[in-house]
């Protein structure tokens, strides 16, 4: 099974600023998709961003961006000028390009402070 | 555009009683399904996926079973309820890209 390391169980950051949450994951594979996702206290899983393996151009959405680094098998969130709607559970996620499961993350839980 | 719809979204039921919770999709076709569990501030556990029709993959042995009857429906059945059965149960659908989650079913088995 493919693994994904979420280093930080929970964060905090006042609002306002920047904050970056960790992940890391293993694989031997070459062609694959990696995510964020975020769970607010409704429990309802929202896709943050998205990134293919296959692209050097890190995505952004917004305030979201990533830090991909394919080589070190890192895949960083940084979430700027945070609000207090961005506090959540946040999960990283795995998908081979050419597989059906997604592999998650424990999770990281991040709290903005007004 | 596509929804997914999960029902109910809430549950108390005692231990030993069967299970059903029940999962749609609209706006898409042949889409691959997806139940997970999620234990209170905890990571999710793959319960079950589903690639077409009757095609069902289990990912972890229990007392838990699925079955997709149609295209866009996917059900999660239990005969005999445990009181580790109770968490977060979440359905989900992709696209062949993303992964898109319905609202969830927060089952407590007393």
């Amino acid at each position: 099974a493919q693994t994904v390391t979420q280093s930080q169980p929970e964060m905090s950051v006042q609002e306002a600023e920047t904050v970056t949450l960790s992940c890391t994951y293993d694989t031997s594979e070459s062609n694959y998709y990696l995510f964020w996702y975020k769970q607010p206290p409704s429990r309802q899983m929202i896709l943050v961003i998205r990134q293919e393996a296959y692209k050097q151009q890190n995505a952004t959405e917004n305030r979201f961006s990533v830090n991909f680094q394919k080589a070190a098998k890192s895949f960083s969130l940084k979430i700027s000028d945070s609000q207090l709607g961005d506090t959540a559970m946040y999960f990283c996620a795995f998908r081979w390009s050419t597989g059906n499961q997604f592999y998650f993350g424990t999770g990281t839980s991040l709290t903005v402070i007004p | 555009s596509q929804t997914i719809h999960q029902w109910p979204a809430t549950l108390v039921q005692p231990v030993g009683s069967p299970l059903s919770l029940e999962c749609t999709v609209e706006g898409t076709s042949n889409p691959n399904l997806y139940w997970y569990r999620q234990a209170a501030g905890r990571g999710l556990q793959l319960l079950f996926y589903s690639v077409g029709i009757g095609q069902i993959s289990s990912e972890v042995p229990q007392n838990l079973s699925a079955s997709r009857p149609q295209d866009r429906q996917f059900i999660l059945s239990s005969k005999k309820l445990l009181l580790s059965d109770s968490g977060f149960y979440l359905c989900a659908w992709t696209n062949g890209y993303e992964q898109y989650f319905g609202p969830g079913t927060r089952l407590t088995v007393t």
